[in-house]
């Protein structure tokens, strides 16, 4: 069973469109956190919730916007897409947040290619 | 805010080699110090990781070493394989809600 999933996979879209991305966790754990790798590698965290309360919200433009329904989901919603936020966006969970304790592993899901034309 | 830094972008060794990549970090509250290797296309996945509290640790060929007084950590990896060849991030917490802070990621190749 996977532990850690994402939908869709791949994600091509207009400019100015609104699309979701959705990530669900079967590990049971408590913490979940949205990442974006950029063309270079670089991975950037964006979001982390806590029992589905937003716990880190970084430096992103408010067309961002995470959901929690329950621990096990976080969703990322993106209003009036732009060129610049074709990326690769990852969701991670771990049992507590990263730091805190020692079952603060953060396990990646496969991650969701959005190419904005 | 903590900055993490990877000395080199790209790494080439020989198959049975050994290779090490560097990390440097600047809050010295950070505690929790992971590696990931991301394979092309694939999702990051944890190596091994680090805490504060403990200098060393192994893990079959691979190693992480922590030195807090300098702000670096390593990773080592012995006899490598070709099937190591990937991107390695390090990353450090420093217990703020659970950010982690990658640094850019080092390209290792391993040629048979």
């Amino acid at each position: 069973d996977t532990a850690v999933s994402q939908t869709p996979k791949y994600l091509v879209t207009q400019m100015g469109n609104d699309k979701s991305i959705k990530c669900e966790q079967n590990l049971g754990h408590d913490t979940m956190y949205w990442y974006k790798q950029d063309s270079k590698k670089f991975l950037k965290i964006m979001f982390s919730y806590n029992n589905k309360e937003l716990i880190i919200n970084e430096t992103v433009p408010n067309r961002f916007s995470p959901k929690s329904p329950d621990k096990a989901h976080l969703n990322l919603h993106i209003n009036s897409l732009e060129l610049g936020d074709s990326a690769v966006y990852f969701c991670a969970s771990s049992q507590e947040p990263s730091g805190s304790a020692f079952t603060d592993t953060q396990y990646f899901g496969p991650g969701t290619r959005l190419t904005v034309l | 805010g903590e900055n993490v830094g990877l000395h080199l972008p790209t790494l080439s060794v020989q198959e049975g080699d050994s290779a090490v990549i560097k990390c440097t970090y600047s809050d010295s509250a950070s505690n929790y110090f992971p590696w990931y290797k991301q394979e092309l296309g694939k999702r990051p996945q944890l190596i091994i990781d680090i805490r504060s509290n403990v200098g060393e640790k192994k893990d079959q060929r691979i190693a992480v070493t922590l030195n807090k007084t300098a702000k670096h950590f390593s990773l080592h990896i012995t006899e490598t394989q070709p099937e190591d060849s990937a991107v390695y991030f390090c990353a450090a917490s420093a217990n703020q809600g659970g950010k982690l802070i990658f640094g850019q990621g080092t390209e290792l190749s391993v040629k048979p």
